[in-house]
């Protein structure tokens, strides 16, 4: 298996900047999860998706952040203007849900640097 | 809310020694409990999981952890630590019914030889 994708790897723009990001979960997975991680705040929850639909976006920062999955095999996270607190690692991650017990999967991340 | 509390942000220990990592937890209801380990550069990893099947749990690379419920912990044990153990180790929460996880946040551990 391939695992969960992610692009790009790494992403350095500039302030204002539109910044897109992309998973590919593992093929059969039906929930979908992004998170972000950084020295002060650790990892973080920012929306998931069950059968390509958002179930919690609370952990969404600002309106600045969107997400879409418009089918089960990608997803983006868009963040529009950026700034430079948003730098981080952002990862997604897939599981099949069945019950509470299900393993998520990560991706390696893209480290995102805003200038 | 269920939480998570990583005792440590670093842990160093020679190699061939004991590894323990401490997480305790808080849920009000019966938790589901995971370890996740990540080296540098990379994604996590699942080492394992509790899901009330048993209270000690056995994973991969060596590790394991106990649920002790009376203490509501659920620390991470390897006997003799490898240099390849050197990551950062987490632990997390789930609340049953739900799919979120709640992470601490994490422990360093450095093996030195």
């Amino acid at each position: 298996d391939a695992g969960v994708i992610q692009s790009p790897r790494h992403e350095v723009t500039e302030m204002g900047q539109e910044v897109t990001l992309r998973c590919k979960p593992i093929s059969g997975h039906n929930s979908l999860f992004w998170y972000r991680q950084t020295m002060m705040r650790g990892l973080e929850l920012l929306i998931y998706f069950n059968n390509n639909v958002p179930i919690d976006d609370s952990g969404m920062p600002e309106d600045r952040f969107s997400a879409k999955m418009p089918n089960a095999s990608f997803s983006t996270l868009k963040i529009q203007p950026s700034e430079p607190r948003d730098s981080a690692v952002y990862f997604c991650a897939s599981s099949f849900f069945l019950d509470t017990t299900d393993t998520q999967y990560f991706g390696p991340g893209t480290r995102l640097t805003v200038l | 809310a269920q939480s998570v509390t990583q005792l440590g942000s670093h842990v160093s220990v020679s190699e061939g020694a004991l590894v323990l990592l401490r997480c305790n937890y808080s849920s009000s209801v019966p938790p589901y409990l995971f370890w996740y380990v990540q080296y540098p550069n990379q994604g996590l990893q699942l080492l394992l999981k509790y899901t009330s099947a048993a209270t000690l749990v056995k994973g991969i690379n060596g590790f394991e952890a106990e649920f002790k419920k009376s203490e509501t912990s659920f620390h991470l044990t390897k006997p003799s630590a490898h240099m390849s153990d050197a990551a950062e180790y987490f632990c997390a929460v789930k609340k049953g019914g739900s799919e979120k996880l709640v992470f601490g946040k994490g422990t360093k551990l450095t093996v030195n030889p």
